[in-house]
């Protein structure tokens, strides 16, 4: 079946990096954009990034933009969410998602990441 | 890349129908048939329950429904049960090449 496995998440202090990884399955990976969306605790869903399905496009969030890089290795079934200076309210659990048209099809369960001292 | 506007929470007794509105502007949910409905119950990942304004993907009840006037979309759960009980998120891709999510919206079923 259709699969989402977010991994890579943990606690990490402010102003380091961390790399989340997704890997999917039951489906051709390398004909999907993928996004990743975050949830902050208790708060609502924020989208953080899309990546096209050959990995020619990429767009980001203003919040994340020039310290996040999203990429994906087709070969691998994986997609990739580069965290570099990490701030406390990139605290959150972070989701992978298939894109359908303009919609998120499929979601991962989530990762979290904690950004503290 | 300003949040959608949506009602905080909404209630209805089982076999009630509810609507759930989404509000954005021109840039959002009014320039594009792209405005997405997704489900969340408490420590799950989000479900998509509706695409493209008002398409239901396969296995989503024809209880929920989705429109959409100007800026303003909506979603419609005919015929309550418990199980609907969750917060519901609308989505709307932007003029941006980006998405943008609303608020949240707790739905309690009395």
């Amino acid at each position: 079946q259709v699969q989402l496995v977010e991994s890579g998440g943990g606690v990490v202090q402010p102003g380091r990096s961390l790399r989340l990884s997704c890997a999917a399955s039951g489906f051709t990976f390398s004909s999907y954009g993928m996004h990743w969306v975050r949830q902050a605790p208790g708060k609502g869903l924020e989208w953080v990034a899309v990546i096209w399905y050959d990995g020619s496009n990429k767009y980001y969030a203003d919040s994340v933009k020039g310290r996040f890089t999203i990429s994906r290795d087709n070969s691998k079934n994986t997609l990739y969410l580069q965290m570099n200076s990490l701030r406390a309210e990139d605290t959150a659990v972070y989701y992978c998602a298939m894109g359908t048209g303009r919609a998120f099809d499929i979601w991962g369960q989530g990762t979290m990441v904690t950004v503290s001292s | 890349q300003s949040a959608l506007t949506q009602p905080a929470s909404v209630s209805g007794s089982p076999g009630q129908s509810i609507t759930i509105s989404c509000t954005g502007t021109s840039s959002d949910v009014g320039g594009y048939n792209y405005v997405s409905w997704y489900q969340q119950h408490p420590g799950k990942a989000p479900k998509l329950m509706i695409y493209e304004v008002s398409n239901r993907p396969s296995g989503v009840p024809d209880r929920f429904s989705g429109s959409k006037s100007g800026n303003t979309a909506s979603l419609t759960i005919s015929g309550l049960q418990a199980e609907d009980e969750a917060d519901y998120y609308c989505s709307s891709y932007t003029s941006s090449s980006s998405w943008v999510f609303g608020g949240g919206t707790k739905l309690t079923v009395l």
